[in-house]
């Protein structure tokens, strides 16, 4: 059973581009959850998602972010017009339900550069 | 939400038991406490989870007082492959993802 899977594993963009970073999750599971880490930093939550809703996106910035998870298909966090803050390494998380008490597998990351 | 408190750094050796303690004062009744681990360039990775006294798997013992007020991780015989950021999580089991917060964690350096 393959684990949750993020591509690019490396993402380098100048500002004013758009990176576009996909995960799929495990299998058999319809949850999937976005986190951000900056360096020496813990993980901030950032969206929640089930497929094709939108569940909570209390963490996302309101411009330039987005997320879906479309029935068919990996999730995909966009961020358009990138600036150098948003260099960091973006996590995806997945769940086979939303209760807190059963694990979320983390995926290994993709790390955006912003040149 | 219960807030956590963890050291921000611990040093330890080879062989070595390793304790690492969380704080969790306002803990809700209804909370569970979980432990993750996450190397270098790598995702969390759960470790362990408990609601009260003690819970022990493959890879680490996790100890809850009768307060639960706290919690201690414990690393039998550490190894240097331990070296990493350990994180301490606090909610219940209909907390939201974005309810639960990671913090800055613990890194836990093993020397030879």
């Amino acid at each position: 059973n393959a684990g949750v899977m993020q591509n690019p594993r490396h993402l380098v963009r100048r500002r004013g581009q758009e990176a576009r970073l996909r995960c799929s999750p495990m299998k058999g599971h319809s949850h999937v959850y976005w986190y951000r880490q900056l360096p020496e930093e813990g993980l901030k939550f950032m969206v929640y998602l089930q497929k094709e809703n939108i569940i909570d996106e209390s963490g996302m910035p309101k411009e330039r972010f987005s997320a879906e998870f479309p029935k068919e298909g990996p999730s995909i966090l966009r961020i358009q017009q990138v600036v150098r803050g948003d260099s960091a390494a973006y996590f995806c998380a997945s769940s086979p339900q939303e209760q807190v008490r059963v694990t979320q597998y983390f995926g290994p990351g993709t790390r955006l550069t912003v040149l | 939400l219960a807030k956590t408190t963890q050291p921000i750094s611990m040093d330890s050796y080879e062989g070595q038991e390793v304790n690492i303690t969380c704080s969790h004062n306002n803990i809700a009744t209804n909370d569970y406490i979980t432990w993750y681990q996450q190397f270098p360039s790598q995702g969390p990775r759960f470790i362990i989870q408990g609601y009260k006294t003690k819970v022990t798997n493959e890879v680490a013992s996790l100890f809850i007082p009768a307060d639960r007020k706290s919690s201690t991780l414990s690393l039998p015989r550490v190894s240097l492959s331990d070296t990493a950021v350990y994180y301490c999580l606090v909610g219940d089991m209909y907390s939201s993802a974005s309810k639960i917060i990671f913090g800055s964690g613990t890194r836990l350096s093993i020397r030879p």
